[in-house]
């Protein structure tokens, strides 16, 4: 377990809000993740970061932004939130290296409504 | 760009059955190849991965072969348990260093007893 953490678990939020996710890891991973999962789409990336101040786009990440001020942490911010971003938001880490294993959290369900 | 395509179900097996769940990827140079497996009400964990050609990965029963020859990555498991009910994802991670993970759309199984 890479002891990620996830916050909030659950939250419903009007359309037009700023949201932010927070994701917390204690194994000092290199790299860190956010994907979404939406039924019919498995999981697709949003953004990543590869280091602290260091982060870039996945193949989904209009409308969202991420930073990364601390290894431990890792935020990704919805600043006008729509009906199309309720979703299953994960977070995940990786030490990095050729097939090394991600670390998922247990989620972030969000409901725009 | 990279992809994944799996067999998407949902699949419904009796107790001690065989199980095959197809996976096909398109890469380019040589991706390590992952199942990850998703347990109701939590985030993914992984079940094996394989890094190379003909290499098998395994883990709890489950075996699946990095096949090049077919760019293939077939999940089997011989009998299964009613425990085993869960998501099933593909998923490859590409080369540039970053391990992000590219994932087909999931396969839903249910074990009955």
């Amino acid at each position: 377990d890479a002891g990620i953490t996830q916050s909030p678990r659950h939250k419903v939020t009007e359309t037009g809000t700023p949201v932010t996710l927070r994701c917390h890891q204690t194994e000092n991973h290199r790299y860190m993740y956010w994907y979404r999962q939406d039924p019919g789409h498995g999981l697709r990336l949003i953004h990543y970061s590869y280091g602290v101040k260091d982060t870039d786009k996945g193949e989904v990440s209009d409308g969202y932004s991420v930073s990364r001020s601390k290894t431990e942490d890792f935020l990704l911010t919805l600043e006008s939130a729509t009906s199309s971003q309720t979703s299953v938001y994960f977070c995940a880490t990786n030490a990095g290296g050729t097939g090394t294993e991600a670390f998922f959290g247990q989620g972030t369900r969000l409901t725009v409504v | 760009g990279n992809s994944v395509t799996q067999m998407e179900g949902p699949v419904t097996l009796s107790e001690e059955a065989f199980l095959t769940i197809n996976c096909t990827y398109t890469a380019t140079g040589y991706p390590s190849l992952f199942w990850y497996v998703q347990y109701p009400g939590e985030g993914l964990q992984l079940l094996l991965k394989a890094t190379k050609a003909d290499d098998k990965g395994s883990n709890k029963g489950f075996e699946a072969t990095y096949r090049k020859e077919t760019t293939s990555f077939h999940l089997e498991k011989g009998s299964v348990q009613v425990s085993d009910s869960a998501v099933y994802f593909c998923a490859l991670s590409d080369q540039g260093g970053s391990e992000k993970l590219v994932f087909g759309k999931g396969t839903k199984l249910t074990v009955n007893p």
